[in-house]
Order: structure tokens, then sequence, then C-alpha cells
């Protein structure tokens, strides 16, 4: 089972961008790595999915390296409205391709004005 | 505003009762994924249904099932209630079978409280 750990908390001044590191050492071949936000009392929402090298959208970059045993999830010029809990997940696939779903403990990141 | 509509969105019950959360996903995903998050907890997979077929189980209780029905909603049976099965739980669905190259999208959950 793929387990992932990333940092407890963050803190990051307005404007600035923010960079969440992911580990991912039992990653397997067929998982994807993706990104959820999260607010107090709501649903998670997807930020970004990637499987290897650099992903980019609207909202966020992902970079996964090579070995693919980390991912950053980097906030171009956050806000107030970007404090929130980042999760990073991976998919577990099995080898019939039944899929067990980690979320990592997530990061809360807190914009400060 | 996801599509995953949830039901009840608060609950309240006392130890040893048993309740069940219901889950409609979006119009045209197959796939419904069970979470458990209690207080400043992160998230728990529970079970993943597709097209009414469990395929997976996560950390999930003996005394909790689910079932994904033909018209594809889904429901989460919670019995012998304990006071630390206290949490939000919350369904998610998505188009494909896999994760890979797919979005979950979560509903707004359902607080459940024992008392």
């Amino acid at each position: 089972l793929a387990k992932t750990t990333q940092p407890i908390s963050m803190d990051s001044y307005e404007g600035q961008e923010v960079n969440i590191t992911c580990s991912h050492n039992n990653i397997a071949t067929n998982d994807y790595i993706t990104w959820y936000q999260q607010f107090p009392s709501q649903g998670p929402r997807f930020i970004i999915q990637g499987y290897k090298t650099k992903v980019t959208n609207e909202v966020a970059s992902l970079f996964i390296p090579a070995d693919r045993k980390s991912s950053t999830l980097s906030l171009p010029r956050v806000s107030l409205s970007d404090t929130a809990v980042y999760y990073c997940l991976v998919g577990d696939t099995h080898r019939m391709g039944y899929q067990k779903v980690t979320f990592g403990t997530g990061t809360k990141l807190q914009v400060i004005p | 505003d996801s599509g995953v509509t949830q039901t009840p969105k608060h609950l309240i019950t006392a130890t040893g009762q048993r309740v069940t959360l219901r889950c409609s996903p979006r119009s045209g995903d197959l796939s419904v994924y069970w979470y458990q998050q209690s207080l400043d907890q992160g998230l728990q997979f529970l079970i993943h249904y597709y097209n009414g077929e469990e395929r997976a189980k996560g950390n999930i209780l003996e005394r909790f099932s689910a079932q994904q029905f033909p018209d594809l909603h889904s429901e989460l049976n919670l019995s012998s209630l304990e006071l630390g099965d206290s949490a939000l739980y919350f369904c998610a669905s998505s188009v494909a079978f896999s994760l890979g190259g797919n979005e979950q999208f979560f509903g707004p959950g359902t607080r459940l409280t024992v008392l």
C-alpha cells in the first residue's frame, strides 16, 4: 500500500509561491498522483493530477521527478482564499486492477496577509 | 456544486443504533467512493464501488457495509454505533473505474454525531 507523507503545516505570505512536497516511496507503476484542496467542513476539491514530469493548469503546477517517489505541488502567488488543507493522493493499483485509495495526512496551509 | 448529493446533511443518534447514509453520484459517473473524516483528521478511504460492484475496501469496519444500486446511488450502513464513529462521511464519484486520469468529485458530506 503506497503511503504518503506531507508536512503537517506551512505558513506563507500573500503573493508568495508555495511549494508543498509529498513523499510516496512505494508508488506503483500504474499509480497517478493527485492533489486535492479542502476547506473546513467541505468536501475536497480536485486541483491537479499527474503521472510524471510536470503538469500545469490554471491554478497550480505539479512536479514529479523521474523516480516518482515524491511530488511537489506549486501554488503561484497565493491569496488568503488559498488557506486550506492540501492532500496528496496516490492511487494504489492491485494486480487485478482494483484500487485502494490513500490520502496523505494533509498539509494545512495558512496564508498570512 | 460538485453534482454529488449526500443525505442527510446532519445526523445525530445514540450509541448502539444503526444509520444509513445516502449518496447520489454525478450523472454519468459509475464509480462511488466512501470516506470517513474524524475531527481534525485526514480522509480515510472506506470502500469503492464501480457500476454496482465492490472494487476495493479500505479501513472499513465490519460494522459498516455499503452497496451501490442499479441506479448508481450508494448507501453506507453503519451499525452498532460507537462514540468514535462520530465523523464527517464523504461520498465521491468519478467517471471511470481507474483513478488514473480521473477526477473524484466530492459531495458535501454527512456529519454524524453519536451521543
